[in-house]
């Protein structure tokens, strides 16, 4: 089974500044996506960043970019010039590359906060 | 329509009774998914569609949970004989189709309490 670890439940950054966040995950399979998702006090998730496991370079999106570490199952976030906006539940998500996408797993979670 | 929307926005029951929850997803995805988030935790799977049928059930939590879909569109979650423990935000996803290439679009959730 696939098991996913964000040991951060909580954490800060001062507006403009960076911070990163951490995943690590558990799995015996090669193949698999890994997703960030942001979730707003609106409860909707967002989905900020995808990784394919296959794919050695690391993905960026605008001001997110992830650090991936396959071999050590480590699937880092790290935010540049943090936004008042930022600021939200991040949850890092494992996906098993197959048919049917229903496998999601997701961790606990990490409160960050950004401040003015 | 523009998003994935979800009814009640609020849901307060006691224990005991049935609850509908209901998900409206986006116009032309053919794959749907139930989550669910107890407080202070991650998203738990329940049960996902292509189009009407439910290849796996194997998340829902107890026989009290159940789901169906109907025109490849509205799904609704049922929870009978509700429990305290049952209290969570269900969240309802939907995609273009079931596959892992395919992008999982929110909608806003649910928040069952259950008194």
């Amino acid at each position: 089974a696939q098991t996913v670890t964000q040991s951060q439940p909580e954490m800060s950054v001062q507006e403009a500044e960076t911070v990163t966040l951490s995943c690590t995950y558990d799995t015996s399979e090669n193949n698999y996506y890994l997703f960030w998702y942001k979730q707003p006090p609106s409860r909707q998730m967002i989905l900020v960043i995808r990784q394919e496991a296959y794919k050695q370079q690391n993905a960026t999106e605008n001001r997110f970019s992830v650090n991936f570490q396959k071999a050590a199952k480590s699937f880092s976030l790290k935010i540049s010039d943090s936004q008042l906006g930022d600021t939200a539940m991040y949850f890092c998500a494992f996906m098993k590359h197959a048919g049917n996408n229903n496998d999601m797993r997701f961790g606990a979670g990490t409160r960050l906060t950004v401040k003015p | 329509g523009a998003g994935v929307s979800q009814s009640p926005s609020n849901k307060v029951t006691e224990k005991g009774k049935d609850v509908e929850l209901r998900c409206d997803p986006i116009s032309g995805h053919t794959a749907l998914y139930w989550y669910r988030q107890r407080l202070g935790q991650g998203l738990e799977f329940l049960i996902y569609f292509q189009g009407n049928s439910a290849p796996d059930k194997s998340g829902l939590p107890s026989d009290r949970f159940s789901a169906e879909r109907t025109g490849e569109s509205v799904s609704t979650l049922t929870i009978q004989r509700t429990q305290q423990e049952d209290s969570a935000v269900y969240l309802c996803a939907s995609s273009l189709f079931a596959s892992s290439y395919n992008e999982q679009f929110f909608g806003p959730g649910t928040r069952l309490t259950v008194l």
